[in-house]
């Protein structure tokens, strides 16, 4: 069964830097895609970022470019997001999620909430 | 910025069904993926690439494409059905996400 696990999230003041990671099991990993999407509270999904298994692509929503960074570590099947310049608009819930069929995000984790606030 | 536009909300009474439409220019050359959001809960995979069904989908949820316009369609609408819908896309270059607003469907 896959299992995607998110930790890092927290309280951070505007400007700020965050760490998420995101720990997999349950699949091969390192073959596998994967991608960032929030949620901020009462609002819709917003994709943030994708990555292929091996790094080669890496894809960044405009509002988060420049500021965050994904990356992975296959040997750890983890997958992380280093944001930096935090703002009150990043507050959201932080999912990362496996990438199959091209696009479809099929496997989720439970989510980690970031909250950018003085 | 590419944008995908969905209906805020639907309400429909048990057993009736339901169709949840999802628009945007580039749909006609990039596949469609559709998640429901029960309240406090992930997002699940419903259908990918326009049409296909993940295994443990039930049958009552379909979709399908006509130009710019895809739509999810619920037959037999149960209670457990309500929930926040998604489509998900993709830019013309195939390589940046993007998501509708979502669309909350009622069970009267």
């Amino acid at each position: 069964e896959v299992h995607l696990v998110e930790s890092g999230g927290g309280l951070v003041k505007p400007g700020g830097s965050l760490r998420l990671s995101c720990t997999a099991s349950g699949f091969t990993f390192s073959t596998s895609s994967m991608s960032w999407v929030r949620q901020a509270p009462g609002k819709g999904l917003e994709w943030v970022s994708s990555i292929t298994s091996t790094s080669s692509y890496i894809y960044y929503a405009d509002s988060v470019k420049g500021r965050f960074t994904i990356s992975r570590d296959n040997a750890k099947s983890s997958l992380y997001l280093q944001m930096n310049s935090l703002r009150a608009e990043d507050t959201a819930v932080y999912y990362c999620a496996r990438v199959k069929w091209e696009l479809a995000l099929d496997s989720w984790g439970q989510g980690t909430l970031v909250t950018v606030s003085s | 910025s590419y944008e995908l536009t969905q209906a805020p909300s639907v309400s429909v009474s048990p057993g009736q069904t339901a169709r949840i439409t999802c628009s945007g220019e580039a749909l006609p050359k990039q596949y469609v993926y559709w998640y429901q959001q029960k309240s406090g809960q992930a997002p699940m995979l419903l259908i990918y690439k326009d049409t296909e069904r993940p295994s443990g989908i039930p049958e009552r949820f379909s979709g399908s494409s006509s130009g710019t316009t895809v739509t999810l369609t619920i037959s037999g609408v149960q209670a457990e059905d309500e929930a926040v819908y998604h489509c998900q896309s993709s830019d013309s270059s195939g390589s940046y996400g993007v998501f509708g607003g979502g669309t909350k469907l009622t069970v009267l």
